[in-house]
């Protein structure tokens, strides 16, 4: 079983719509979250990284927000652009390791239309 | 700056051959990785550099070699290429500390046949 599960495993949003991507981890405990994203055939680039002591972060039109009571973290998208297209993955880092031994989720796929 | 470049983008290889994948990275960041990625898996660790001189297993480091050729250069080594690495292979790099995030490079697509 995936210690970082994410949902839905793909969707589809209008331009200009909001949406909400979710991440269940059993990680624990953990240093810090990060959300990352990777446009199709990039590598994956950070948006956002809290410890396990913050409840959100912003980039931009992006919002993270992280739940420690219930292992849970989503990333919220404002008014989806069509370069939002691509998938975003929530990582769990845990203590040990010193940051080095990443838990990487299977991403969320994420296709804006018009 | 040019952040994590690698070499090749692509590449072809038969079962048995050897290969490997180049990655270089102008931050001045102390930690190196090797990952690969599979469909419908999360981003597994193959090798780490944690700072110059230094290299560790990760996940699934099984048919790999690692070199840090110093603290720029960290290089990924098949000696006998088999189907099951056919793969998309990433180097991402960071500075030492647990919060720093990790940069990555564009992916290196390398299919066995």
């Amino acid at each position: 079983k995936n210690q970082v599960e994410q949902s839905p495993q793909s969707l589809i949003i209008l331009e200009g719509k909001n949406c909400t991507l979710q991440c269940n981890y059993t990680v624990s405990p953990f240093s810090n979250l990060r959300w990352y994203k990777q446009d199709t055939g990039r590598g994956p680039v950070s948006l956002t990284i809290m410890t396990f002591s913050e409840n959100t972060k912003s980039n931009g039109r992006y919002t993270a927000t992280l739940d420690a009571d219930t292992k849970q973290s989503s990333l919220h998208i404002t008014a989806s652009q069509l370069s939002d297209s691509a998938s975003y993955i929530c990582v769990v880092s845990p203590p040990s390791g010193g940051g080095n031994k990443l838990t990487f989720g299977t991403g969320t796929q994420l296709k804006v239309e018009l | 700056n040019a952040g994590v470049t690698q070499t090749p983008k692509f590449q072809v290889l038969k079962t048995g051959q050897s290969m490997t994948l180049q990655c270089a990275q102008d931050m001045n960041h102390n930690s190196m990785y090797w990952y690969r990625q599979d469909p419908g898996m999360g981003l597994r660790l193959i090798y780490y550099s944690a700072s110059e001189g230094t290299t560790d297993k990760g996940e699934v480091p099984n048919g790999y070699n690692v070199s840090r050729l110093n603290k720029r250069e960290f290089s990924l080594r098949l000696e006998s290429a088999a189907p099951s690495q056919t793969s998309v292979y990433f180097c991402a790099s960071r500075v030492a500390g647990s919060a720093y995030e990790q940069f990555f490079g564009p992916g290196t697509r390398l299919t066995v046949l």
